[in-house]
């Protein structure tokens, strides 16, 4: 089992809230990247660091952390954001970069 | 733009090999380190480890040593992942991103297109 745990599946209706999350000890000292993947492609970063979004990411996206727990919120869902999300971060010896097992986020 | 474009899909018999590249461009390729990432049919993203591309040091995960070699072309500006005495298991989606640092944390921030890599008799 991953040293990250993420819920396998969410839902939220379309133009709700909703938050993933990610729980791992790492986190307490390391803050965890989202990555966004849809069904066929490559996964796309969507939040790095504290809460930083790359270019083209809407500001819908946030991400923060909260002790061995890091989240990803999204503020107001939209159809196009159904899709699998990823945490990373260090691993417990923190030389190494873990993933969590994803979330299947559907809009409903 | 930075663009990361990896060879098409291989299909291979239980005990060869696989040599999958992954060209970068549109970017200095040394600057920043190249990481492989696994993903099995219908499972998650597997962190395999990386290459310092300076140096051509690798890192790897558990689980990817012994049969995972990770090389460099940097006149080509080309990463390489090559992984031998292939197995069932061994099938799956290979995905190169480059790594970036911030906030004292690793990230991805650009991907290849990713390698499906068959292992079939």
């Amino acid at each position: 089992s991953s040293e990250l745990t993420q819920d396998p599946a969410v839902s939220v209706a379309l133009g709700q809230t909703v938050r993933i999350t990610c729980q791992g000890d790492s986190l307490r000292n390391y803050y965890a990247t989202w990555y966004q993947q849809k069904p066929g492609q490559a996964p796309v970063l969507v939040i790095y660091g504290k809460n930083n979004r790359p270019s083209g990411i809407p500001d819908r996206f946030s991400g923060s952390n909260s002790g061995n727990t890091a989240s990803l919120t999204i503020t107001g869902a939209q159809a196009e954001d159904e899709a699998d999300y990823y945490c990373n971060s260090r691993d417990r010896s923190g030389d190494l970069v873990v993933f969590g097992g994803g979330t299947k986020l559907t809009v409903l | 733009q930075v663009q990361l474009v990896q060879s098409g899909s291989e299909l291979k018999k239980p005990g060869a090999s696989v040599k999958v590249s992954c060209k970068a461009s549109g970017y200095t390729f040394t600057t920043y380190a190249m990481t492989w990432v696994r993903q099995a049919p219908g499972q998650g993203l597997e962190w395999m480890g990386w290459i310092n591309t300076n140096t051509g040091n690798p890192t790897f995960a558990q689980g990817f040593t012994g049969r995972f070699v990770f090389s460099l072309d940097t006149s080509v500006s080309t990463a390489y992942l090559q992984i031998s005495s292939l197995k069932a298991e061994d099938t799956a989606v290979y995905y190169c991103a480059r790594v970036r640092f911030y906030d004292s944390m690793w990230h991805f921030d650009s991907w290849g297109q990713g390698t499906l890599v068959t292992v079939s008799s």
